[in-house]
């Protein structure tokens, strides 16, 4: 099974809301990854989780919040967001990240629009 | 830094012929490992197929081949018997061997395919 899962599929929200992106998976994997991703554009890394902890921060502005509570699960909590924050954000998982780590297995995403 | 350069930006077949979609790469490692992902117009990223930089013998699945020259830094990908549903951007992105920071995807651009019938 090399499954990821992302709720919701949409969300529409306003600048002064706050809301939550939910990702799982089951594989055992320790490293996930919240990426976002621009119409035409390759992703952008965001965040690292290795063994639950917060390994690489690419600059993310702090509207951006992370949160790994388990080794299955990653959030990504959302307040005050701007409209150019409207995007694809896309979760994966690997084995992990030392050395000989694998593959990322991606999950649909979330398409998210900010109004 | 590694970087991924895809220098098609579209390209189209025939339905049932055979397409190369091209990537080539700069790094001064040795080991690494080099991807392509597909995504379709449903926006899920997809692993197409994986290449390990120490071994010689090109990576196959099914209908999609990999032509990896690892003096030239070229890792070009090749679908056979083209079908409607390879539609989609493929990009081809590299990860190092080592891991820590540097363990993370670096993307192409992209390569954006349409399979007519």
């Amino acid at each position: 099974d090399t499954e990821v899962t992302q709720t919701p599929k949409h969300l529409v929200m306003g600048m002064t809301n706050k809301k939550s992106l939910k990702c799982e998976q089951h594989m055992g994997h320790r490293a996930m990854y919240w990426y976002k991703q621009k119409a035409k554009k390759p992703p952008e890394l965001m965040f690292v989780y290795s063994y639950e902890k917060l390994s690489i921060n690419e600059s993310v502005p702090s509207r951006f919040s992370p949160e790994c509570p388990n080794s299955s699960l990653l959030n990504l909590h959302l307040h005050a967001l701007q409209p150019e924050d409207s995007a694809l954000y896309l979760c994966a998982s690997s084995q992990g990240q030392g050395r000989g780590a694998y593959e990322q297995y991606f999950g649909p995403g979330t398409r998210l629009t900010v109004t | 830094a590694q970087t991924v350069t895809q220098s098609q930006p579209e390209m189209s077949v025939q339905e049932a012929e055979t397409v190369t979609l091209s990537c080539t790469y700069d790094t001064s490692e040795s080991n690494y490992y080099l991807f392509w992902y597909k995504q379709p117009p449903s926006r899920q990223m997809i692993l197409v197929i994986r290449q390990e930089a120490y071994k010689q013998q090109n990576a196959t699945e099914n209908r999609f081949s990999v032509n990896f020259q690892k003096a030239a830094k070229s890792f070009s990908l090749k679908i056979s018997d083209s079908q409607l549903g390879d539609t989609a951007m493929y990009f081809c992105a590299f990860l190092s061997y080592y891991g820590g920071s540097q363990g993370n995807l670096i993307f192409g651009k992209g390569t954006k395919l349409s399979v007519k019938p």
